[in-house]
Formats: structure tokens, C-alpha cells, sequence
């Protein structure tokens, strides 16, 4: 099956310091991305959705200036969080549908960054 | 706003049962619905999905029913083995819109 590869699987950085992770579709192109991030106990909670060469679509409640998202090919979308607080510290989790002109209902998700910020 | 809701936050069923997961939702516009299987520290996988013009769909040991009017959807796991364990999440989306929302997922543990 198709595969989304995202790195890194874990993090930890300081309070106020900057994190990137990346989202790889590897076996498909993806025009579209999808950013999502996991609180214990709750829901995949849509972040945003990344657009291959276009400005990504946030989520209310998101804050577009913290968590700052480049869909710069295809295959690749990377989620920044800026000036990390330790509130940020979450799961999150890319996904991607291959670019095939219909909706095939399927999500292909990556594996998950766990970020800790002390 | 849950669009998307999964009341039972756990489910325990012996080895060999069924295992019975629901989700409701409350948006009509939803055509396409979705389950997902989480493992700790990974990310969901795609288990089995429906159509809204059927009401029911097969693969293998899992079953989707979805009841329309009701606005409801389960999944059926027969026979539950221990290594079906984990966290399920029911998704609806609507055609066209590629926004899945997901329900806020049921813990199931299968008990050898």
C-alpha cells in the first residue's frame, strides 16, 4: 500500500526554540496534506490542510504564524512549530491521499512525530 | 461542534468474540465513512470504509453497517483477536471536500 513517511518519529527541544517535521509521501504524489495533531484520550484534531504551491488552510483555533506549513513539492509538506512552548507538546501526525482525480476515502497516514518541549 | 462522536471511549472483549465499535454522526451531508486502527506512538491505518448508498460492507473478519436514518455507523470484528487492540477511529467525509472528521476514536482490548 502506499506510504507516508514522516520524520523525526520523536523530539525534544527547548522551550522557545523551533521544530521541524516532515511529511513524505513516498510511493505517491500528493497535492494535498493533511496536518493533525493527537491530545491524550482525544481525537485527531485537523490542524491544517497543505496545498502543493499554494498557501496552506487553517483550522480555526490554529495559529498560522506558530505552526507554519510548506507544501513545496508533491511529495513533501513540513509542519515548523515556532518559538515552541511546552503546550505544544503533542502528537503529530501527517497524512496524505495519492492525487488520483477521485475520492478514493482513503488517508495514508505517517507514522507521527511525538515533540516534547521542556 | 462533534460532528463525529464515538461514546464509548473503551471496549474490553474475551478472544474470539465479537467486538462491536459505534460512531454517530450528526452532519447528513456526509457520504463517505471510514475506520481507522491506531497503535500507540503510530499513525492510524485504514481499515475499512463505506459508501453512504450502501448500508453494509465485508472484508475479511471486519463488517461496517451504516444505518442512515439514524445516523450511525459500527464496526464488527469477528472473531476479536488480541492483536485487534487498539485505538479505532471512525471518519466521515463529504465528496468534494476532502476534510475527513474523525470521531474521537474507542479503545479496544481484546483479551486472550
Amino acid at each position: 500500500g502506499a506510504v507516508v513517511s514522516q520524520h523525526p518519529s520523536w523530539v525534544i527541544c527547548k522551550s522557545g526554540t523551533s521544530v521541524k517535521i516532515e511529511c513524505r509521501s513516498l510511493d505517491f504524489q500528493a497535492t494535498t496534506m493533511f496536518w493533525y495533531r493527537q491530545f491524550p484520550k482525544q481525537s485527531l484534531m485537523l490542524m491544517a490542510t497543505s496545498n502543493e504551491g499554494s498557501k496552506a488552510t487553517y483550522e480555526q483555533g490554529v495559529e498560522k504564524d506558530k505552526f507554519l506549513i510548506n507544501h513545496a513539492s508533491l511529495t513533501l509538506s513540513t509542519l515548523t512549530v515556532t518559538s515552541a512552548h511546552p503546550e505544544d507538546s503533542s502528537f503529530y501526525i501527517c497524512s496524505a491521499s495519492p492525487t488520483s482525480g477521485r475520492l478514493d476515502g482513503e488517508l495514508f497516514f505517517g507514522e507521527g512525530s511525538r515533540l516534547t518541549v521542556l | 461542534d462533534q460532528q463525529v462522536k464515538q461514546n464509548s471511549p473503551s471496549l474490553s472483549v474475551q478472544e474470539g468474540r465479537i467486538s462491536i465499535l459505534n460512531c454517530d454522526y450528526t452532519n447528513s451531508m456526509f457520504d463517505y465513512f471510514l475506520w481507522y486502527k491506531k497503535y500507540p506512538a503510530e499513525g492510524p491505518t485504514f481499515l475499512i470504509s463505506i459508501s453512504s448508498i450502501k448500508d453494509k460492507n465485508e472484508d475479511g473478519r471486519f463488517t461496517v453497517f451504516l444505518n442512515k436514518s439514524a445516523k450511525h455507523l459500527s464496526l464488527h470484528i469477528v472473531p476479536s483477536q488480541p492483536g485487534d487492540s487498539a485505538v479505532y477511529f471512525c471518519a466521515a467525509i463529504t465528496s468534494g471536500t476532502y476534510k475527513y472528521i474523525f470521531g474521537t476514536g474507542t479503545r479496544l482490548k481484546v483479551l486472550a
